[in-house]
């Protein structure tokens, strides 16, 4: 199985742009999770779907943020207008439900 | 909080040695896994040890919990330079939020 795959890599972008990041889960998996990653606040889970549904997106930081996932295969998580504090890398990962989560490389993103 | 807070934040020894480190947490757990994160990378799975285990081992790794006392240690027996990473534990609740959420981790430096 080739893993979690994440697209872009790397994103770079100027502040008022919208982004879009996108992951395609471990085939057969249920569960979906998008977490963040900065230096100051750690890894934080923003949202998670089971079975295609979001079941929790507490931690999505504000309205700027939303995420899809309108098939098991591909889950899209979008930012609009970005801003500079939203640079940080963005990891997507899936499971099967209350198992181990395997995560995609991430996607590192500047926003000027 | 429902995520675990691993101690100490930091640890550096020497290649050879072995290295311990530990996890608290709050809430009942259906299990508690560990992961290693690589700088730049995303989190790899290391072990996933349910509550109604105390011990488990995976080569060069042991982990053990308490849930009475609500806490887990991992041991890295025979460190080596490629063991240098972050390590995090992240407890799985028993009901409610079913989603993995994450602690600042210990990073453990291994002096070849």
């Amino acid at each position: 199985d080739a893993g979690v795959i994440q697209s872009p890599r790397h994103e770079v972008t100027e502040m008022g742009q919208e982004v879009t990041l996108r992951c395609k889960p471990i085939s057969g998996h249920n569960s979906l999770f998008w977490y963040r990653q900065t230096m100051m606040r750690g890894l934080e889970l923003l949202i998670y779907f089971n079975n295609n549904v979001p079941i929790d997106d507490s931690g999505m930081p504000e309205d700027r943020f939303s995420a899809k996932m309108p098939n098991a295969s591909f889950s899209t998580l979008k930012i609009q207008p970005s801003e500079p504090r939203d640079s940080a890398v963005y990891f997507c990962a899936s499971s099967l439900t209350l198992g181990t989560q395997y995560f995609g490389p991430g996607t590192r993103l500047l926003v000027l | 909080s429902q995520q675990g807070e691993e101690d100490p934040q930091a640890l550096s020894i020497q290649e050879g040695e072995n290295a311990t480190m530990n996890c608290s947490y709050k809430t009942s757990i259906n299990n508690l896994q560990w992961y290693r994160q690589n700088s730049g990378r995303g989190l790899v799975h290391l072990i996933l040890i349910r509550s109604n285990e105390r011990e488990k081992h995976s080569g060069r790794l042991r982990v053990t919990l308490d849930t009475s006392k609500k806490s887990s240690s991992l041991l890295i027996t025979a460190s080596r330079a490629a063991d240098t990473a972050s390590y995090f534990c992240a407890p799985l609740m028993d009901t409610g939020r079913r989603a993995l959420t994450f602690g600042s981790g210990t990073r453990l430096q291994v002096q070849p």
